[in-house]
């Protein structure tokens, strides 16, 4: 168990540019979710899968964004035409059966200048 | 929207017990109470969950009150480390998502 993995750890960007994040659940997690989190505030859900399921998506998850778990594992968060108001850390969790604790990554911390 | 109520800061003294609360009042039947703490620039980390009795493990207990509307969380015996911002929250099943939904917390200042 080497717990949930992000790349990268930091990513700058100019405001326009798209962007893609990795998440790396732990090995057999059917659950992901991804949160977004800005200073000062508690993670915000954006969206989540089951399996290669998108079964929930927020309301915060704008047209620019884009989640996908194409074999029901890794999963991507791409921005497109990036905006300085996505800078936060954006975390990762996965968890496996109802009511098991969810297990979060360490984040990608985005910064659109 | 957070259904939990948390004080946003405390402090307590090292090798004390912290005690964290957290008002819950429209918890429903089947929702349990998780708690987790931030240490800055690091996700999230659960330390405990329960739906009605007490619970104890190597991190902290978890004491729920009989009518469910309130819970506090024990760190027997703070120390520095301990210094974090600590979610409590009522899990949502509706859908099958059981997403957390995360309020602002308590920052939990430990001191020397």
């Amino acid at each position: 168990d080497t717990g949930v993995s992000q790349n990268p750890r930091h990513k700058i960007t100019k405001r326009g540019q798209n962007v893609t994040f990795r998440c790396d659940p732990i090995s057999e997690h059917n659950r992901l979710y991804w949160y977004r989190q800005t200073l000062g505030q508690g993670p915000e859900f954006l969206t989540y899968f089951q399996n290669e399921a998108q079964l929930e998506k927020s309301r915060l998850l704008s047209d620019r964004f884009s989640a996908e778990r194409p074999k029901g594992s890794f999963s991507t968060l791409e921005i497109q035409r990036t905006e300085q108001g996505d800078s936060a850390m954006y975390l990762c969790a996965s968890g496996t059966e109802y009511n098991s604790p969810l297990h979060f990554g360490n984040g990608t911390r985005l910064t659109v200048t | 929207d957070a259904k939990t109520t948390q004080p946003p800061s405390m402090d307590c003294a090292e090798g004390r017990a912290a005690n964290l609360p957290c008002n819950h009042s429209t918890i429903s039947g089947n929702e349990y109470v998780y708690w987790y703490r931030q240490i800055h620039s690091q996700g999230p980390q659960y330390i405990i969950h329960g739906l009605k009795n007490n619970e104890t493990n190597e991190m902290a207990s978890l004491i729920i009150t009989e009518d469910r509307k309130s819970s506090t969380l024990i760190l027997p015996h703070a120390t520095l480390r301990d210094t974090a911002v600590y979610y409590c929250i009522v899990r949502v099943f509706s859908g099958n998502t059981g997403k957390l939904i995360f309020g602002q917390g308590t920052t939990l200042q430990v001191k020397p």
